[in-house]
This record gives C-alpha cells, structure tokens and sequence, in this order.
C-alpha cells in the first residue's frame, strides 16, 4: 500500500501476556519512530530508527518494551508481562530523512 | 526535559464562527509541527513551521511561529464541520538536548463544530 501499515489494528491481551505490534513503513522511508498514545493525550515519543540503527528509545517507559527494525524496513514493537497501564494506540509514523512525518493507522492495545 | 502546552484543551464552536488553538513551548524550538486527528484516526500533517515569526496559510487555516521560536498558533476562519478534529502541535528539537527528529506533542485542542 502507499501508506504505513500497522498490524493487529486491534490487539485485546491478558495482563501479564506478551504482544508484538508491526509495522511496514513507506518503501524507501529511512526514519521510523514509534509513539504511545493514551486515550485523550498527545501521542508520546518511544523510539527512533534510522535505517536498522535504533539511534534513540529513551521514550521506551520500561525494560519490558523492546522494539526493532533488522533490515531497515518493518519494525516490530514488543512488550512483555503486558500491565493495563500499557493500554493505548500504539503509533508508527515513517519519514524521508528530515521530512513529513506518515503515521500508520496505530495499533489499539488493550490489556484487561 | 521539554514539555509542549496547548490551549485550549476543547473547542465548541458555530459552524461559520473563527477558531484558534495556542501551543507553548518550554523550550526554544528547532520547527513546530502542526497534525489533525480525526475521531478514531491517526494523526495527519498538515505542516511544519521553522523560522522566527513564520507565518504560513492553507486556505483557511493560519499558521504562526512566534519570534523567540517557542510558541505557535493555529488559527481556522469560518470553521465546517469537515473541521472536526483533535489539532496538535508537536515541537521539534530545539535546545533541551533532544533530536530534531524527536516530537513533543501538545495534548492537543479537541474542536467540535455546531451545524
């Protein structure tokens, strides 16, 4: 597709179960970042990549939230012992070096 | 670290009637970018601002950087109901030592529009 696509589109999980968000980036889109959304706030900042080099994921919240991007195209986010504080959307978003940010259509997490 | 407020937090306006959303920034800022998110959709650019004092239109949208680089404004003429939205600002590196490529969003302005 053209634009950036994220899998499962809506993951319900038990607490304490892991989940993997993916992402397919626009082909050809070096940067990609991830975001955590909660219900009525601003999307927060997780992590970046730059091609497969995770240059920055001091917006991950815990050691249980784990992203990567091996080949420098689809990423995959990855949360361990999922909590209900980690509910929300899960957002991707895939740049051209230094331009418009695309996000996908996010990943709705939720953990009961 | 940095930390991006916008005002209002709602919005309810009369179709025709003029809106604006504020955003402020705590630190002095490399762009400031504005996106819309619609009820139940991801957030969608509309644009980027960089230089002191930018202003920039879309039609009717208006767009304001301020001079010190650390607020922003966001001003729509004669809403539509084709307006109806979440309106965020996000700021783009600056000074507080994070990445340019690293977005602060504000909690954005939630607007609904009255037919």
């Amino acid at each position: 597709g053209a634009g950036v696509s994220q899998s499962p589109r809506y993951k319900v999980a038990k607490r304490g179960q892991d989940v993997a968000l993916r992402c397919d980036p626009i082909s050809g889109h070096v940067s990609l970042f991830w975001y955590q959304q909660a219900l009525g706030q601003g999307p927060e900042f997780l992590t970046y990549f730059q091609n497969e080099a995770q240059l920055d994921k001091s917006g991950l919240p815990s050691d249980r939230f784990f992203a990567e991007r091996p080949e420098g195209s689809v990423s995959t986010l990855k949360i361990q012992r999922t909590q209900q504080e980690d509910s929300a959307v899960y957002l991707c978003a895939s740049s051209p070096l230094g331009n418009t940010i695309y996000f996908g259509e996010g990943s709705w997490l939720t953990v009961v | 670290g940095q930390q991006v407020m916008q005002i209002p937090q709602y919005q309810h306006v009369q179709e025709g009637e003029d809106f604006t959303t504020y955003c402020n920034s705590s630190t002095t800022l490399s762009n400031i970018q504005w996106y819309k998110q619609r009820p139940g959709g991801h957030p969608v650019f509309l644009i980027q601002l960089v230089k002191s004092g930018e202003v920039k239109k879309q039609k009717r949208l208006t767009f304001q950087f301020g001079e010190a680089k650390k607020n922003s404004s966001l001003h729509i003429t004669a809403t539509q109901t084709t307006d109806v939205g979440t309106y965020f600002c996000a700021g783009a590196g600056g000074y507080s030592g994070a990445g340019s490529y690293q977005l602060t969003f504000g909690k954005g302005t939630k607007l609904s529009v009255i037919p």
